[in-house]
């Protein structure tokens, strides 16, 4: 069956403008997962949804970042403001359940670019 | 709180030898334990994971992994390596506590480097 896709693949956009980054879970998951990868660097998480709620948004960097879900399906990280510091691959992954035993399936990611 | 080490930033085998790439954790509980693999310019792909039961567990594309509990160590390894083989490693661990979600906590990740 189809993974997890992410779009745009890649984005480039100027310091101060808002972007939005769209995921789409596998069909069936109900966890859902935001993550920040550096370059050169490991895995930063940033938020989890169980259904269309955001039980633990500890991982957000600031204010600037938001994050939905609806319809227990595809979630907007949204960012405002960039930063050339936000410059990273976001990563998306999802699983059947919230719980730490069940394996996330990552999609590709999008690059982001902040001038 | 959670944490693993990765320690070697890079690890280079020769096509066809025993490769071992090293992780170790911390963490309260009884971990769960999982390894991911990136390829350039992809998402990561799980692998193998741990959560109970024979220490030894055996993964896709002929990865295994052995739990050591009293070394708090989770290493991959693959009895003989592909040039194929070769990517990005992350070893990852959350705290098996009963219910609830608990944080993937993912390593820095060692790029395993097979040469022919």
């Amino acid at each position: 069956g189809a993974g997890v896709s992410q779009s745009p693949s890649n984005k480039v956009t100027e310091k101060g403008k808002d972007v939005e980054l769209r995921c789409d879970p596998i069909s069936g998951h109900t966890a859902l997962y935001w993550y920040r990868q550096r370059l050169g660097q490991g895995l930063e998480f940033l938020i989890y949804f169980q259904g269309n709620s955001a039980p633990d948004k500890s991982g957000l960097p600031s204010d600037r970042f938001s994050a939905e879900r609806t319809g227990e399906s595809v979630s907007t990280l949204t960012i405002q403001r960039t930063q050339q510091e936000d410059s990273a691959v976001y990563l998306c992954a999802s699983s059947l359940q919230a719980s730490g035993y069940n394996e996330q399936f990552f999609g590709p990611g999008t690059r982001l670019t902040v001038l | 709180a959670q944490s693993v080490a990765q320690p070697e930033d890079q690890v280079n085998v020769a096509e066809g030898n025993p490769l071992t790439v090293k992780c170790t954790y911390s963490v309260s509980g009884n971990p769960y334990l999982f390894w991911y693999v990136q390829y350039p310019n992809r998402g990561l792909q799980f692998l193998l994971k741990y959560i109970t039961g024979d220490n030894l567990v055996k993964g896709s594309y002929g990865f295994e992994a052995e739990f050591n509990k009293s070394q708090t160590s989770f290493h991959l390894k693959k009895p003989s390596a592909l040039v194929s083989d070769s990517a990005l490693y992350f070893c990852a661990v959350s705290n098996g506590a009963s219910g609830g979600y608990n944080k993937l906590i993912f390593g820095a990740g060692t790029r395993l480097a097979v040469h022919p």
